[in-house]
């Protein structure tokens, strides 16, 4: 079974340039988590969808970050525009509602460079 | 919102001693805890976890320990292998009714020498 699938792996860009991360969930897994890693540091939730539906964003930077599902299925978090402090690692995860307990399963990551 | 404190933050062992990662969280409505793995470079994986019914699970070499009332939880590796050399975080959430995400610990470096 394939995991969840993140692309691209690694970004440099400029300050005030645009990013955008893209994710692939496992296969029937309506749960999808945006979580960012900063150096040293565990995950921080951005972003839950359920299906489609953005049921916690609280931590979302909503003036410059954004995220979408559209079809409840792959999921895409844009940035515009960057900082410097936006520099880390952006986790996709998913989940089944049906799994035991809240096992969540992540993905490679996509590191951001912002400089 | 649940705040997880993780220690040590850096740990170094000799191969084929044991290791012991200790969690402390804050809220009681907590009841899930998994411990997750992430070596350079991937995303982090889940090892093991345990629920709140429980108060220790093990598998083969890793075993983790609850404590309710302190509210305290527990990662134990025995025998360990250059190959456990990774950072391990722990983190807690409540599951069911008042659902809640996962609040990750600041993670452990374990470093196994051969």
């Amino acid at each position: 079974e394939a995991g969840v699938v993140q692309s691209p792996r690694y970004k440099i860009i400029e300050k005030k340039q645009p990013v955008a991360f893209w994710c692939n969930p496992i296969s029937g897994h309506n749960t999808l988590y945006w979580y960012r890693q900063n150096l040293g540091q565990g995950p921080e939730l951005l972003i839950r969808y359920e299906n489609e539906e953005a049921v916690d964003d609280s931590q979302l930077p909503k003036d410059r970050f954004s995220a979408e599902r559209l079809k409840g299925v792959d999921s895409t978090l844009k940035i515009q525009p960057a900082e410097l402090g936006d520099s880390a690692v952006y986790l996709c995860a998913s989940s089944s509602q049906g799994a035991p307990g809240n096992t969540i399963y992540f993905g490679e990551g996509s590191w951001l460079t912002v400089v | 919102g649940e705040n997880v404190e993780q220690h040590p933050s850096t740990l170094s062992v000799q191969e084929g001693d044991s290791a012991v990662i200790k969690c402390t969280y804050s809220d009681s409505a907590s009841n899930y805890f998994p411990w997750y793995k992430q070596e350079l470079g991937k995303g982090p994986q889940l090892i093991i976890d345990i629920r709140s019914n429980v108060g220790e699970k093990k598998d083969q070499r890793i075993a983790v320990t609850l404590n309710k009332t302190a509210k305290h939880f527990s990662l134990h590796i025995t025998e360990t292998q250059p190959e456990d050399s990774a950072v391990y975080f722990c983190a807690a959430s409540r599951e069911g009714s008042g659902y809640s995400t996962l609040t990750f610990g600041k993670g452990t470096m374990l470093l196994v020498s051969p």
